[in-house]
């Protein structure tokens, strides 16, 4: 596609439920990342997919959150027993990684809401 | 550790004025880059400017620029010529170590530009 492409756009769920966010990026691009932006606040780097190296996971702020990158493309951010504190927009980026790294190329966001 | 502090909240601004925005930062980095991004009611963060650090001269691009004093860990953005579609979020960042995008972001500045 064009552009990164994140869904959905907005999600409201209960809290205790789990919750799947997907990322579709820019064809071709190598690297893949996660970000989550609380409000009023800048973004907070999660998770970092590289190739098919192992995912520097060192952002992630608990057990409950994981994410996986299939086939080298699409992504899925994961947050197991949601709690309120969760709520935030989470943003995907991709980017070309190699001698000329490219700047990271934003999708929309999801609008995730715990009640 | 490594921070980015952006100490205005809210800037304003007049149609056809300048306005700049200021960013500080720690790192123990020699080299690296520095980052401002865009983030219109659309909420897709958008790339506005990069400096290098190991580059003296400021980066310019169009209408925005930058004044970059290594030494002083400022990197400032200004803004010549403000128009309306100026109106955002603005985020100073540069990479956490282990990654060229892994950024780390300040808390953003609200810039408003008014008729």
């Amino acid at each position: 596609g064009a552009g990164v492409s994140q869904s959905p756009s907005n999600k409201v769920t209960e809290k205790g439920k789990d919750v799947e966010l997907r990322c579709d990026p820019i064809s071709g691009h190598t690297a893949l990342y996660w970000y989550r932006q609380s409000l009023g606040q800048g973004l907070e780097f999660l998770i970092y997919f590289q190739g098919n190296s192992a995912p520097d996971k060192s952002g992630l702020p608990s057990d409950r959150f994981s994410a996986e990158r299939t086939g080298g493309s699409v992504s899925t951010l994961t947050i197991q027993r949601t709690q309120q504190e969760d709520s935030a927009v989470y943003l995907c980026a991709s980017s070309l990684v190699g001698p000329n790294n490219s700047p990271l190329h934003f999708g929309n966001g999801t609008r995730l809401t715990v009640t | 550790a490594q921070t980015v502090t952006q100490s205005q909240p809210e800037m304003s601004v007049q149609e056809a004025e300048t306005v700049t925005l200021s960013c500080t930062y720690d790192t123990s980095e020699s080299n690296y880059y520095l980052f401002w991004y865009k983030q219109p009611p659309s909420r897709q963060m958008i790339l506005v400017i990069r400096q290098e650090a190991y580059k003296q001269q400021n980066a310019t691009e169009n209408r925005f620029s930058v004044n970059f004093q290594k030494a002083a860990k400022s990197f400032s953005l200004k803004i010549s010529d403000s128009q309306l579609g100026d109106t955002a979020m603005y985020f100073c960042a540069f990479p956490l170590s282990g990654g060229y995008n892994k950024l780390i972001f300040g808390a953003g500045t609200r810039l408003a530009v008014h008729p």
